[in-house]
């Protein structure tokens, strides 16, 4: 096991509602990155956080943000829920920022929007 | 055209069995590239790094064409225990770039 941990396991939601993702990185591990992954395809990112900050991001609306805490540990939260953010949202944990380091990932949070 | 392209599959191949999976990338200035394995409805789990002089990890070898700009993955005397969607990762400045995955299924 990567020792990276999510919260919730599952979760269903309402179109318009919102949500808040949770994940604490590997022990000695200060960065955390998002991921979004429809069924059948790979993980897009959606941004990294360092040091509290935001250190990237992808394509995604601002409607997704996130937070980094002193821990390290972070959250994803989601408004305005729609249809297509039904995915699972994986967190990955490295040891240095940026992409080129190796990631390693929580077993993920499906969410469901109805 | 997408950045990181996979073939799909699925690679239907009996046990000991070597099989090769390929991957393109679009972005020349990439530096950084991974392979991870997915189990069905699992988190990816990191495979192993691409170096330019290729690299080899027990029955897996990985190599980089930086002037075709593809990526490989050889598995050698395949197990049951390797069926898995194969996630080929490039990085984009912060951004890692994941392909949709080869799936595999070795069968008995």
């Amino acid at each position: 096991e990567t020792g990276v941990t999510q919260s919730p396991t599952h979760l269903i939601k309402t179109r318009g509602q919102q949500v808040t993702l949770r994940c604490s990185s590997q022990s000695g591990h200060n960065t955390v990155s998002w991921y979004q992954q429809a069924l059948g395809q790979g993980p897009q990112f959606i941004f990294q956080y360092y040091r509290e900050e935001e250190n990237g991001r992808g394509n995604f609306p601002p409607r997704f943000s996130g937070l980094q805490f002193p821990n390290y540990s972070s959250e994803l939260n989601v408004n305005a829920l729609e249809l297509d953010d039904s995915a699972l949202y994986l967190c990955a944990s490295s040891q240095i920022a940026g992409a080129g380091y190796e990631q390693y990932f929580g077993p993920g949070t499906r969410l469901t929007v109805t | 055209r997408k950045e990181v392209e996979q073939d799909p599959g699925p690679f239907n191949v009996p046990e000991g069995a070597t099989v090769a999976f390929n991957c393109t990338y679009s972005n020349s200035a990439s530096q950084s590239f991974f392979w991870y394995r997915q189990d069905c409805r699992k988190e990816p789990k990191l495979l192993m790094s691409v170096y330019s002089s290729g690299n080899e990890d027990g029955r897996f070898t990985a190599q980089l064409n930086r002037a075709s700009q593809y990526i490989s993955l050889l598995i050698r005397d395949s197990k049951l225990s390797d069926s898995a969607t194969y996630l080929c990762v490039v990085n984009r400045g912060n951004d890692m770039r994941f392909g949709a995955g080869t799936r595999l299924t070795v069968k008995p």
